[in-house]
């Protein structure tokens, strides 16, 4: 069964650093997502994509945070400069097109935490 | 404000009970409806969709009142693999941006007992 991968699983980064969290979205897929969790609450929106353009995003997602599609099968989020704060649990998600009730499937996640 | 409220949980159950979740949300617009689970630092993962005339899985019944803005799961003969937080997650109503964001509820912690 297809499934999104991410990496890496656990990245430690120091406060002010840059990080790129990468996913792998399921391959016929072409609506991709970023959330997070921050440990203890609820999953929370970031961002999506689709056709190579943001389609929406939260106030969350501010001018520190970026995605990006390099290539045909590569899905990024960028942050910055990071805060003690963006250490969370970030996951990607991907739905296809034609499944009429937009189910979105996760990535097992990249833990982050910003010393 | 709170878009999608669920019971505070955690409920502790012994195997072969049946359990029930309750779920609330805030945006009349919505349009779809699910039910994830997530285990301990790990993905959500879909364990169904809520269609308006209710629907079963196994030992899963999900039902969803438009009218109330309210969803519930149903567990019929818990197993010990049911162990997990259950998150009710509602998606919004179509943007025109090509984007179908989920907003999720805080979850309910389910623990089957032996």
């Amino acid at each position: 069964e297809p499934e999104v991968t991410q990496t890496p699983s656990h990245q430690v980064t120091q406060m002010g650093q840059e990080v790129i969290l990468r996913c792998v979205p399921i391959s016929n897929h072409l609506y991709f997502y970023w959330y997070r969790q921050i440990l203890g609450q609820k999953v929370e929106f970031l961002v999506s994509f689709y056709n190579n353009e943001i389609s929406e995003k939260s106030e969350i997602f501010d001018d520190q945070f970026s995605v990006e599609r390099p290539d045909g099968s590569n899905f990024t989020l960028k942050i910055r400069s990071t805060k003690l704060e963006d250490s969370a649990m970030y996951f990607c998600a991907s739905t296809s097109r034609f499944q009429g009730r937009r189910e979105q499937y996760f990535g097992p996640g990249t833990r982050l935490t910003v010393t | 404000r709170k878009e999608v409220e669920q019971d505070p949980g955690p409920f502790n159950v012994p195997e072969g009970a049946t359990v029930a979740f309750n779920c609330t949300y805030s945006n009349s617009a919505s349009q779809s409806f699910f039910w994830y689970r997530q285990d301990c630092r790990k993905e959500p993962k879909l364990l169904m969709s809520v269609y308006s005339s209710g629907n079963e899985d196994g030992r899963f019944t999900a039902q969803l009142n438009r009218a109330s803005q309210y969803i519930s799961l149903l567990i019929r003969d818990s197993k010990l693999s049911d162990s997990a937080t259950y998150l009710c997650v509602v998606n919004g109503a179509y943007s025109g941006a090509g984007s179908y964001q989920l907003t999720f509820g805080k979850g309910t912690k389910l623990s089957v007992i032996p």
